[in-house]
């Protein structure tokens, strides 16, 4: 089982919809959370840390379910910007950092 | 300021040959990662750095890669010899420990590398 699991996708959602995603991982001991943005051919970029009471900035909203332990990225009033896949990222002790392989979105018009 | 810079950003070579790849990390940056992402396994951690001493090699696929960090500003990444199963892009990333925000992890553009 991989250290963090996330669905491939596609997602394919019209403008202004709201689309999720989640992730789960394997490691009880993880400590920090994050999700990504990689646009196509390029580098990975944060898009936001996921804190343990829930987070939003702007669009976006991230959870993280301890128990469960998996996170959640929810985008709202998507746009046709969006389309890009989406990395969780999860660190335990000693910034060992672990990426999910990435949910695609794509956000048609 | 200048972020992670990698090289070289394309390389085709050949099976067998011998492959560097370089690293410059953000200046000032304690931590140092090299992970290969490939369409088949996603985004894959190899080795990382702390402060130029490697503290986890068990993503290093085998022993024809090996990475090192002579100082805090420079490392690199060779795989001897190359095969074509090692075509993926090798992302450089660094950490500043304390920054902001959650130190954050700042990718390089990526290096490229096919082998035929």
């Amino acid at each position: 089982r991989k250290e963090v699991e996330q669905d491939p996708g596609p997602f394919n959602v019209p403008e202004g919809a709201t689309v999720a995603f989640n992730c789960t991982y394997s490691n009880s001991a993880s400590q920090s959370f994050f999700w990504y943005r990689q646009d196509c051919r390029k580098e990975p970029k944060l898009l936001m840390s996921v804190y343990s009471s829930g987070n939003e900035d702007g669009r976006f909203t991230a959870q993280l379910n301890r128990a469960s332990q998996y996170i959640s990225l929810l985008i709202r009033d998507s746009k046709l910007s969006d389309s890009a896949t989406y990395l969780c990222a999860v660190r335990a002790g000693g910034f060992k950092t672990i990426f999910g392989a990435g949910t695609r979105l794509f956000v048609k018009a | 300021d200048a972020g992670v810079i990698q090289s070289p950003r394309h390389e085709v070579t050949e099976m067998g040959q011998e492959v560097t790849l370089r690293c410059k990390p953000i200046s000032g940056h304690d931590y140092l990662f090299w992970y290969r992402q490939t369409m088949m396994r996603g985004l894959e951690l190899l080795i990382y750095f702390n402060n130029n001493v490697p503290i986890d090699d068990s993503g290093m696929p085998e022993d024809r890669f090996s990475a090192k960090m002579p100082n805090a500003s420079f490392s690199t990444l060779k795989i001897q010899p190359s095969e074509p199963r090692d075509s993926a892009v090798y992302f450089c990333a660094s950490i500043l420990l304390g920054g902001r925000p959650g130190n954050t992890i700042y990718f390089g553009e990526g290096s490229w590398l096919t082998v035929v």
